[in-house]
């Protein structure tokens, strides 16, 4: 069964700060990887996904991703953090099986 | 475009009790998908309606079963409610031919005491 690993489960950093979430995932075969976040008190939303095609995504609000077969990766990356970035980032993938999410990321930002 | 809707918002239940949560889907979406998600936790995938029918499972037990409507609303009924059950649960809708984008749900948060 294919799963996600995400190595991070709290990021510090300062506004103006880059960012790099990292993402790995299991399984061998053709997968579609997204990217989600959830800021306090919303919910689940996406900010980016990778189906085919060019490896590097971007997404809302400066996010980008990008997918190296390879390496089972997909991180995540803003050059740039902003105080309203602090959120709980979620990468997942559906391979041979629907939605697997990995534990999730908090980035908290400070001033 | 109404997004999706979840009732109720929280909800406390005793051990061995059963539970009904409820999913309205976002305007055009047939597929809905539930997930539990524990504290601490990414979402886990419990299963998915498509056209009514139950169109994929996760590793839950059976006590976890659900619906859909015509209207493509869906409830995720839960039986024999344990205390491990205590989670937030997300419903997600999806687009015909886009079933890999997902919008979710708010969520019920359902404690088990």
């Amino acid at each position: 069964a294919q799963s996600v690993s995400q190595h991070n489960h709290h990021v510090i950093l300062s506004e103006a700060a880059s960012l790099e979430l990292g993402c790995n995932y299991s399984y061998g075969g053709t997968v579609n990887l997204f990217w989600y976040v959830q800021y306090p008190g919303q919910h689940l939303q996406l900010l980016l996904k990778y189906f085919s095609g060019d490896p590097l995504v971007k997404g809302i609000k400066g996010f980008e991703a990008e997918f190296i077969k390879s390496k089972f990766s997909f991180n995540l990356r803003k050059p740039s953090v902003q105080w309203s970035d602090t959120a709980e980032y979620f990468c997942a993938v559906i391979g041979n099986t629907p939605l697997v999410f990995g534990k999730g990321t908090r980035l908290s930002v400070i001033a | 475009e109404t997004g999706v809707t979840q009732s109720p918002t929280h909800l406390i239940k005793t051990r061995g009790q059963q539970v009904t949560l409820r999913c309205s889907s976002q305007s055009g979406h047939n597929t809905v998908s539930w997930y539990q998600q524990a504290l601490g936790q990414g979402p886990q995938f419990i299963f998915q309606y498509y056209r009514e029918e139950e169109n994929g499972r996760g590793n839950f037990p059976p006590r976890f079963s659900g619906l859909q409507f015509p209207n493509y609303s869906s409830e995720l009924n839960v039986n024999a409610l344990e205390l491990d059950d205590s989670a937030l649960y997300l419903c997600a809708s999806s687009n015909p031919g886009q079933a890999y984008e997902q919008y979710f749900g708010p969520g019920t948060r359902l404690t088990v005491t």
